[in-house]
């Protein structure tokens, strides 16, 4: 149980192309998820928090409008990378909080490879 | 800012080795999650510690949280190629009650 799914796995396309991707939780609801950004070698970066029905709440330093959020219902939020530009290549991982769960873990899909030309 | 500090950053053991990795704080935690990530893929959660002096067991993996609860080891039991990945700790965020921020991780190698 407790399955994030993230699609696409990997991605590469032309500077200034926006990119979405997207972040399902298959067998529970989440009305929290989280995006996160790993560089090679690094550990991971939380992004933003993404709020079912609600707008994200994003950590300091990061463009909410360069990084689009939408948490349109219980078991999807997508990011959407705009007009991206090469330093926005990154390993992107989005995880889902199971409020049923003991200590309502986070569960990670397993990332997004996204290379910009 | 709570920060973790996971050393040390890369170990490089032979199979049937014993080792310990560490996750250290100046601050006060509620609880720690370890994780272990491989390449390529998310990082899939092993254990919650939410009690100081607690130890739990996951087969061959003793995680250990610190009585102040500003610590917390790994330790691994005659390693196997198959634990090979980067181990990170994390715990509560400032950035809200459900946030986590993450250690730097330990980069584990067991060769055969």
């Amino acid at each position: 149980g407790a399955v994030v799914s993230q699609h696409p796995s990997w991605v590469i396309c032309k500077s200034g192309t926006s990119v979405k991707i997207e972040c399902r939780s298959l067998d529970f609801q989440a009305t929290t998820m989280f995006w996160y950004r790993q560089f090679p070698k690094q550990s991971l970066m939380l992004m933003a928090t993404s709020n079912e029905g609600s707008k994200a709440t994003y950590e300091q330093g990061v463009e909410k409008d360069k990084f689009l959020i939408n948490h349109a219902s219980l078991t999807l939020s997508t990011l959407t990378v705009t007009s991206a530009h090469p330093e926005d290549s990154s390993f992107y991982i989005c995880s889902a909080r199971d409020e049923t769960g003991d200590y309502q873990p986070q569960h990670f899909g397993d990332g997004t490879r996204l290379s910009i030309l | 800012t709570q920060l973790l500090e996971q050393s040390p950053q890369f170990l490089s053991i032979q199979e049937g080795e014993n080792l310990t990795v560490y996750c250290n704080s100046s601050s006060v935690f509620s609880s720690l999650q370890w994780y272990r990530q491989e390449p390529g893929e998310g990082p899939v959660l092993l254990v919650t510690v939410v009690t100081g002096g607690e130890v739990k067991k996951l087969k061959r993996l003793t995680f250990q949280f610190g009585d102040a609860r500003k610590d917390s080891s790994l330790h691994i039991t005659a390693a196997q190629p198959g634990d090979t990945g980067l181990y990170l700790c994390a715990g509560p965020g400032n950035s809200g009650y459900s946030t986590l921020t993450f250690g730097k991780g330990t980069m584990l190698l067991v060769s055969p």
